[in-house]
């Protein structure tokens, strides 16, 4: 599974748009990108995953560059609580279905 | 539907002691796995199991941890004697066969602590 590299941390304002970059420039092409998230106290929670489509859904929006060695994650209006740690992830679709979590990005929603 | 359930929450046990862990995966869900996160570290894979088969156990750390899924529905992971390095917090996800990474659903973890 391809590398991915993501800021520690991040600030944004309330109501605004949060936008998440990572970087994979390892990515082969069968592999995807899927986003989760870790609120504090909870587990880590699903967000959306792409493969080189942009992809839209009720949380929020994943943009791919063309040549795939980057995504950027999107919050169109955050919230206070969304503050929590995003971890991408790169991997095949197919295989072993475990998730390989690195750091993350550390993202803090404040009012 | 009812979420992935994990317990205790939370859990204090002496070095030595004897722990067990309980996951309650979503009905019909085969796949059922087992993370945690150790004190600043990053979320690690321990286990998966498939139905009530282990599929993959690389991430166990030593053989002081036992995961067992009995019928295939519950799954217990049992720590024996536990150390202090065990202190963290362990996940329990479970998934529906032959779906992806994206249709995890994450219970809330129990947290351990060894003093």
């Amino acid at each position: 599974d391809a590398k991915t590299t993501q800021p520690p941390s991040m600030d944004c304002a309330e109501g605004r748009a949060a936008n998440l970059p990572c970087n994979h420039s390892t990515i082969s092409g069968n592999e995807y990108v899927y986003w989760y998230r870790q609120i504090h106290s909870q587990g880590p929670q699903y967000i959306i995953h792409g493969l080189k489509n942009n992809e839209t859904n009720e949380m929020a929006s994943l943009i791919i560059t063309e040549d795939r060695k980057s995504s950027t994650l999107i919050l169109p209006h955050a919230t206070l609580r969304d503050t929590a740690v995003y971890y991408c992830i790169v991997k095949f679709s197919g295989g072993y279905n475990k998730l390989i979590f690195g750091a993350g990005t550390r993202l803090a929603v404040h009012p | 539907e009812a979420g992935v359930t994990q317990f205790p929450s939370h859990s204090v046990i002496e070095k030595g002691q004897t722990v067990t862990l309980r996951c309650d995966p979503i009905s019909g869900h085969d796949n059922l796995y087992w993370y945690r996160r150790v004190m600043g570290k990053e979320i690690k894979f321990l286990l998966h199991f498939v139905k009530e088969s282990k599929q993959d156990e690389s991430g166990m750390p030593n053989n002081r941890f036992l995961a067992e899924r009995t019928g295939g529905t519950y799954s217990t992971l049992k720590v024996q004697p536990a150390e202090l390095e065990d202190s963290g917090v362990y996940f329990c996800a479970s998934s529906r066969a032959g779906q992806g990474i994206y249709g995890y659903t994450f219970g809330s973890g129990t947290r351990l602590t060894v003093v």
